[in-house]
């Protein structure tokens, strides 16, 4: 089985400045890759995925994340944060579409 | 717009009665869909895998006969907690993955289940 690892479950960031969410994951065979964002009392939206084709990859809201195989890792990446981004993000990884495995979140909150 | 929807977002109860969540595909058929809970600062904690047409997978811990799983078309599966007690307080989610779309899985709004 797969594993998700999110190293940082808390990251706490001034507006405006750049931002990187960790996320690495165990397998070595195809994977699908997947960032997914979770604001309070609601369920989770997709923000980016990685299928195949072009290791950088970007999604809604201005975040991008660069998957790369070598080092197993998928962090997402915005240039300037927003006050509305404070929320959950979660990796997530699937091998075959069917069975998805997810890391433990990171708690980005954007301090004004 | 919304492709997976779950019914209802927040629900209070007595402990001791049964509560049904529903989650619904809207514009796709689902013949899998899965059922999370989520505790406070916590990640998602997959609980059971719902199959259309026969009996739900559930995960190793999981109490089948408290969190009972009905997939009964391809697009509603539902999940009820039944003798509910205060501990099973939680955010439960569904999402369902939509074939053609690489895998993608959409998820449902969730669900606040408040055991008094």
């Amino acid at each position: 089985a797969q594993s998700v690892t999110q190293l940082d479950s808390q990251v706490p960031v001034f507006e405006e400045a750049p931002v990187e969410l960790r996320c690495n994951y165990s397998s070595s065979v195809s994977v699908y890759l997947f960032w997914y964002v979770q604001y309070p009392n609601q369920g989770l939206q997709l923000l980016l995925k990685y299928l195949s084709g072009s290791t950088l990859v970007k999604g809604i809201n201005g975040f991008e994340a660069e998957f790369n195989k070598s080092q197993t890792s998928f962090h997402l990446r915005k240039p300037s944060v927003h006050i509305s981004d404070t929320a959950e993000y979660f990796c997530a990884v699937s091998e075959s579409g069917n069975q998805f495995y997810f890391g433990t979140g990171t708690s980005l909150t954007v301090i004004p | 717009g919304a492709v997976v929807s779950q019914h209802p977002s927040r629900v209070i109860c007595k402990s001791g009665t049964s509560v049904k969540i529903e989650c619904r595909s809207l514009d796709f058929q689902a013949t899998t869909m899965f059922w999370y809970r989520q505790f406070p600062k916590k990640s998602l904690m997959l609980m059971a895998t719902s199959n259309e047409g026969s009996k739900a997978t559930y995960e190793q811990g999981v109490e089948k006969d408290k969190f009972l799983i009905n997939h009964a078309s391809l697009t509603l599966s539902t999940l009820t907690v039944t003798s509910a007690h205060p501990e099973d307080s939680s955010f439960y989610i569904c999402s369902a993955p939509r074939h053609g779309r690489s895998g993608e899985l959409f998820f449902g709004e969730g669900s606040r289940l408040t055991v008094l």
